[in-house]
């Protein structure tokens, strides 16, 4: 089974502290991501990545950034926390089209990061 | 634009009672379509997905799905629901290799 580990399950931190978040998963997928998912809004995409080193901006990037040095590994950093950014953070990878015959679009989540910014 | 409607925030049935949630989508081509669960305090399982074929789908925990182009949705049954299927439950879909468009989900409450 796919495995996707978040690096706390619970966070708190103060206005103005960078935050790590970290995302490991270990099936080798190309492409992962991370939401931000908040009553009523559902999940909202706010970076992705589809290699090592590459990104892109999702629906909600302001205040984030991201990295990929590592296939396995995909951190959310928040350069500067503030209270707008209390929420839980989801990641989540997918194989890539070359990847696994049929399975490229599921995505498969870890357990979330609850970040509460004070 | 493409979009994801789920047109019910909550939704209360009793113990071994049927159930249908809804979704609706707006998106121009053909449709991947996927139902995803999530029990509180948990990541999202995904339930079951739609890529092409057979319109009705089967997932797992006795779920399945119906795929209406005509009607554009992709609504979610269970014959019998369990206590143990109170969670949140989003519909999908893919738009492009790598994003998927959620909408708000629906929480489904389980009356003993």
């Amino acid at each position: 089974d796919v495995k996707v580990t978040q690096s706390s399950r619970y966070l708190v931190k103060r206005t103005g502290e960078k935050v790590f978040l970290e995302c490991v998963q270990d099936m080798d997928h190309e492409n992962m991501f991370w939401y931000r998912q908040d009553p009523g809004l559902g999940l909202r995409l706010i970076y992705f990545s589809y290699d090592v080193k590459m990104k892109e901006k999702g629906d909600i990037p302001e205040g984030y950034s991201v990295s990929r040095e590592k296939k396995e590994r995909f951190s959310l950093i928040l350069e500067s926390a503030s209270t707008n950014q209390t929420s839980m953070y989801l990641c989540a990878s997918s194989a890539g089209p070359g990847q696994t015959r049929g399975r490229a679009y599921e995505q498969y989540f870890g357990p979330g990061t609850r970040l509460t910014v004070t | 634009a493409q979009s994801v409607t789920q047109p019910d925030i909550h939704i209360t049935v009793s113990e071994g009672a049927s159930l249908e949630l809804r979704c609706n989508y707006s998106y121009g081509a053909t449709p991947y379509l996927f139902w995803y669960v999530q029990s509180p305090g948990q990541g999202l399982q995904l339930l079951l997905k739609y890529f092409s074929g057979d319109t009705l789908v089967q997932g797992i925990k006795g779920f399945e799905a119906e795929f209406k182009r005509s009607q554009s949705s992709f609504n979610l049954r269970k014959p019998s629901v369990h206590w143990s299927d109170a969670a949140e439950y989003f519909c999908a879909v893919a738009s492009g290799t790598y994003k998927y468009i959620f909408g708000t989900g629906t929480r489904l409450k389980v009356l003993a």
